[in-house]
C-alpha cells in the first residue's frame, strides 16, 4: 500500500522557518517525481515545487522561488520541503504528492499545517 | 500564465448524472487530470491524461477533453460522490508547473 506521511508542521512567527518532511513507503521512491502542493484555508489546490527522481531538476512557484527548497533523500525514501522567510500568506496545509511523470500526482499524503503568525 | 476556469457549484439529484467543466485557452491541446477532495481529506486522482481511470477509480468517472473546455462526468451520482473537485494540467510552456482549477464544489441534492 502507498503511504505518504508528511511531518513538520506548526505555528512559526513571520520571517521564521520550517523544515516539511515526507516518509514514503509503499512503492520504488527513487522513480517517482515528487512535488508540494499546499490548500490555504477555505482555497484551492496551489502547486509548490517538483523534483526529478534524481533531484537533478528542481521547479518552483514564482512566489517561493528564492525562499524554499525541495530536497530528497532516495536512500531514506523521504522528501523534504525548507521554508525561509515564512509569511502569513504561505499558511496552508501542505500536501506532499507523487507521480512516475513529472505531469500529474498519483498519490497524494494526508498533509501538515503550517500557521504563520505573530 | 495560463488560467482554469471552473464553475464554482454543481448540484445534481442522486442517480442522475453530474458534469463539472474546465475551461482554458486551447485546453483539448494539453492533458487534464482530475482530483476528488472530500472534507478534511487529501485530494485523491479520479481521471488522468483526460480520460484514463487510475485503478479502484468506478467506472461512473469519465473525462473528455476538446477545444477550450475539458468535462469531468460523474454517471448515476451517489451520496459519495459529494465533494470538491479540482482539474489540473501541466503547463510546459512556462515555469509553473502544475496549474489547479479554482475547484468546483459537488453537491448531491
Amino acid at each position: 500500500e502507498v503511504q505518504l506521511v508528511e511531518s513538520g508542521g506548526g505555528l512559526v512567527q513571520p520571517g521564521g522557518s520550517l523544515r516539511l518532511s515526507c516518509a514514503a513507503s509503499g512503492f520504488t521512491f527513487s522513480s517517482y517525481w515528487m512535488s508540494w502542493v499546499r490548500q490555504a484555508p477555505g482555497k484551492g489546490l496551489e502547486w509548490v515545487a517538483n523534483i526529478k527522481q534524481d533531484g537533478s531538476e528542481k521547479y518552483y512557484v514564482d512566489s517561493v522561488k528564492g525562499r524554499f527548497t525541495i530536497s530528497r533523500d532516495n536512500a531514506k525514501n523521504s522528501l523534504y520541503l525548507q521554508m525561509n522567510s515564512l509569511r502569513a500568506e504561505d499558511t496552508a496545509v501542505y500536501y506532499c504528492a507523487s507521480g512516475l511523470e513529472m505531469v500529474y500526482a498519483s498519490y497524494w499524503g494526508q498533509g501538515t499545517l503550517v500557521t504563520v503568525s505573530s | 500564465s495560463y488560467v482554469l476556469t471552473q464553475p464554482p457549484s454543481v448540484s445534481v439529484a442522486p442517480g442522475q448524472t453530474a458534469r463539472i467543466t474546465c475551461g482554458g485557452n486551447n485546453i483539448g491541446s494539453k492533458s487534464v487530470h482530475w482530483y476528488q477532495q472530500k472534507p478534511g481529506q487529501a485530494p485523491v486522482l479520479v481521471v488522468y491524461d483526460d480520460s484514463d481511470r487510475p485503478s479502484g477509480i468506478p467506472e461512473r468517472f469519465s473525462g473528455s477533453n476538446s477545444g477550450n473546455t475539458a468535462t469531468l462526468t460523474i454517471s448515476r451520482v451517489e451520496a459519495g460522490d459529494e465533494a470538491d473537485y479540482y482539474c489540473q494540467v501541466w503547463d510546459s510552456s512556462s515555469d509553473l508547473h502544475w496549474v489547479f482549477g479554482g475547484g468546483t464544489k459537488l453537491t448531491v441534492l
